[in-house]
């Protein structure tokens, strides 16, 4: 059974950098691509980007200068940061598998951080 | 690239049907698999409908997909609706390298 949990720091202060995990088990990551969304209260699902095992990112037009995907294959973990942040970028976080755009078919639970002094 | 937009909300009495529509603003709907998530409040989004028309296992054929090429759209129709199907409902597809995802609908039942 394929599994993902996000996990990080659930309060960052801003203009500090967001920095989350996600471990992955039951399949690797050298298969398929792998995702960050993030939900802000009272809004929808945002796609942040994802990244394919050969270093292959792709971000949300709106998040590319603050984002960055990164991976460690040894680990089966790919990890997320965020730079700069401020209280807009308070959301759930969710790590999620990508079947090259065509399923997203696993996701993580989701973990809360909330950007606050 | 191109954009999908949904209806903001959409209610329904239990029992009944709903469409919830998915309008491809460029290209071909048929060119790309269409995929839609729901997502309850609290909860991660989990798949009812990808490529399409095809259900998960575990999803019920209630839930059903399909695609029209003469409104350039994509449509999710919940039949018998139940309370338990209340949640935000998203549409998805692709192009190349760019995933591109609908605003989200609002499915209250009451």
């Amino acid at each position: 059974q394929v599994q993902l949990q996000e996990s990080g720091p659930g309060l960052v202060k801003p203009s500090e950098t967001l920095s989350l995990t996600c471990n992955v088990s039951g399949a690797s990551i050298t298969s398929f691509y792998w995702s960050w969304f993030r939900l802000p209260p009272g809004k929808g699902l945002e796609l942040i980007g994802y990244i394919f095992y050969t270093g292959f990112t792709n971000y949300h037009p709106s998040l590319k200068s603050r984002v960055t995907i990164s991976m460690d294959t040894s680990a089966n973990q790919f990890f997320l940061n965020l730079t700069s942040v401020t209280a807009a970028d308070t959301a759930v976080y969710y790590c999620a598998r990508d079947r090259n755009g065509r399923h997203y078919d696993y996701w993580g639970r989701g973990t809360l951080v909330t950007v606050s002094s | 690239n191109f954009m999908l937009t949904q209806p903001h909300s959409v209610s329904e009495s239990p029992g009944k049907t709903v469409t919830i529509s998915c309008t491809r603003s460029s290209g071909s709907i048929a060119s790309n698999y269409v995929q839609w998530y729901q997502q309850r409040p609290g909860s991660s989004p989990t798949t009812v409908i990808y490529e399409d028309n095809r259900r998960p296992s575990g999803v019920p054929d209630r839930f059903s997909g399909s695609i029209d090429s003469s409104s350039n759209s994509a449509s999710l129709t919940i039949s018998g609706l139940k309370t338990e199907d209340e949640a935000d409902y998203y549409c998805q597809s692709y192009h190349i390298n760019d995933r591109v995802f609908g605003g989200g609908t609002k499915l209250t039942v009451l």
